[in-house]
């Protein structure tokens, strides 16, 4: 396996369900990141983390927890989530956190929110 | 606060012609521009990218041009193909940290 993978590819859930996104990257990169893709709208970034540590958080709900217990693999845990939650979650790596690095995207998790 | 504006939803061109793609940012910080392109159930790839010391990249069929007064880059590729068809988005950060903005992307389309 290459490149970054992501699990699910595609998720239903309720809005009372507890659920996990797991993303894993076999580049050997130090950044890992969790982007949000709503229809016809930027990528959102959600979080950042660099060696395992979380680097950032832009206003993230607390419903969305992120996890990163080393650096190939990231997870999204998810409780309560609302309808408006319904996106493509992006999983995405790259080598260091330094500004130009190429991140490498996944093909996302399309989750849906009933 | 959109940072980063493609402001043509959708573009149509004919196979072999010139596809201009066009990305304007407001944050005068920004210090490197990317492409990326991405086809239906699958994440974004990356395509060209371009420094702030810079004006333009070249890649084969792909040209990235970065005009920093204007705040404005654009993305040639010459002949289109078909295969070209595909959702691009612009992105930017600064040099301090790879916080990535993005545009909103737009979709070209080929015509064979």
């Amino acid at each position: 396996e290459t490149g970054v993978t992501q699990t699910p590819r595609h998720l239903v859930m309720g809005m009372t369900n507890k659920k996990s996104l797991k993303c894993e990257q076999h580049l050997g990169h130090n950044a890992m990141y969790w982007y949000k893709q709503s229809a016809k709208k930027p990528l959102e970034l959600m979080f950042v983390y660099n060696f395992k540590e979380q680097t950032e958080n832009n206003s993230v709900p607390s419903r969305f927890s992120p996890e990163c217990p080393n650096s190939s693999h990231l997870f999204l845990h998810l409780h309560t989530l609302q309808p408006e939650d319904s996106a493509l979650y992006l999983c995405a790596s790259s080598p260091a956190l330094a500004g130009g690095d190429t991140q490498y995207f996944g093909p996302g998790t399309r989750l849906t929110v009933l | 606060d959109q940072q980063v504006k493609q402001n043509s939803p959708s573009l149509s061109v004919q196979e072999g012609r010139i596809s201009i793609l066009n990305c304007d940012y407001t944050n005068s910080m920004f210090d490197y521009f990317l492409w990326y392109k991405k086809y239906p159930a699958e994440g974004p790839t990356f395509l060209i990218s371009i420094s702030s010391i810079k004006d333009k990249n070249e890649d084969g069929r792909f040209t990235v041009f970065l005009n920093k007064s204007a705040k404005h880059l654009s993305l040639h590729i010459v002949p289109s193909q078909p295969g070209d068809s595909a959702v691009y988005f612009c992105a930017a950060s600064a040099q301090n940290n790879n916080d990535m903005r993005f545009g909103a992307g737009t979709r070209l389309t080929v015509k064979p």
